[in-house]
């Protein structure tokens, strides 16, 4: 019941752009999206919900197609400080949040 | 501003020992869980609770015991470790049902059974 993401790992340089996907095979109220550096606690970027509804922040940005039960994450002109794991979250029911495996995103100079 | 604290940041166990990781939150949060996190498995959901009280099975429960007696507090508890508890644990909370609202992490518990 946890959501699928893909790609499982992703290398870049600097400047580069790369999308993150996250597909359910349950009805999602939300999706949340987090980022996690190595030895560190995830750090909330940002939650969408149910109506398509696309949100950013400066360069990442997200969207989440209710009719796929899908969402992704764009990233774009990649920094340094992007590198990290991404994680996306999906409340399969009440308050029952479930997290991906992660993708885990290195940006190169 | 101290956020989501967890204790002890590390701790080793034998196998059959009994221990309990200790939560708190001093943002007023009603929903608070755990997680554990290991390699190639992301995060999994242990244990949550929705306020004082209540508290309701995640994906992987089995070992481990969690009250909320308090809005504050909430902590898990390793009945009798096995080598397959190893791994970091998350203990984090959110303001109100996480569909809307920032789950906020602590900073986690590395626990290592032998």
């Amino acid at each position: 019941q946890q959501p699928v993401q893909s790609p499982q790992a992703v290398i870049l340089r600097e400047g580069e752009d790369a999308v993150i996907n996250c597909s359910s095979s349950k009805a999602l109220y939300s999706v949340h999206w987090y980022r996690q550096k190595h030895g560190e606690a995830p750090v909330f970027l940002m939650i969408l919900l149910k109506g398509g509804e696309q949100k950013g922040h400066e360069k990442i940005s997200a969207s989440f197609n209710e009719k796929k039960q899908q969402s992704s994450l764009y990233l774009t002109a990649s920094q340094l400080s992007y590198s990290g794991t991404y994680f996306c979250g999906t409340e399969i029911w009440d308050n029952d949040m479930r997290f991906g495996a992660g993708t885990r995103l290195t940006v190169k100079p | 501003n101290a956020g989501v604290t967890q204790t002890p940041k590390f701790q080793v166990l034998k196998t059959g020992q009994s221990m309990t990781l200790q939560c708190a939150q001093d943002m007023n949060h009603e929903y608070m869980s755990w997680y554990r996190q290991d390699p190639g498995m992301g995060l999994r959901l242990i244990h949550y609770s929705v306020g004082a009280g209540i508290t309701d099975q995640g994906e992987v429960p089995n070992g481990y015991n969690v009250s909320r007696s308090t809005t504050e507090d909430f902590p898990l508890r390793l009945l009798s470790a096995a080598p397959s508890q190893t791994s970091v644990y998350f203990c984090a909370s959110s303001r109100s049902r996480v569909r809307w609202d920032t789950i906020y992490f602590g900073e986690g518990s590395w626990l290592t059974v032998v």
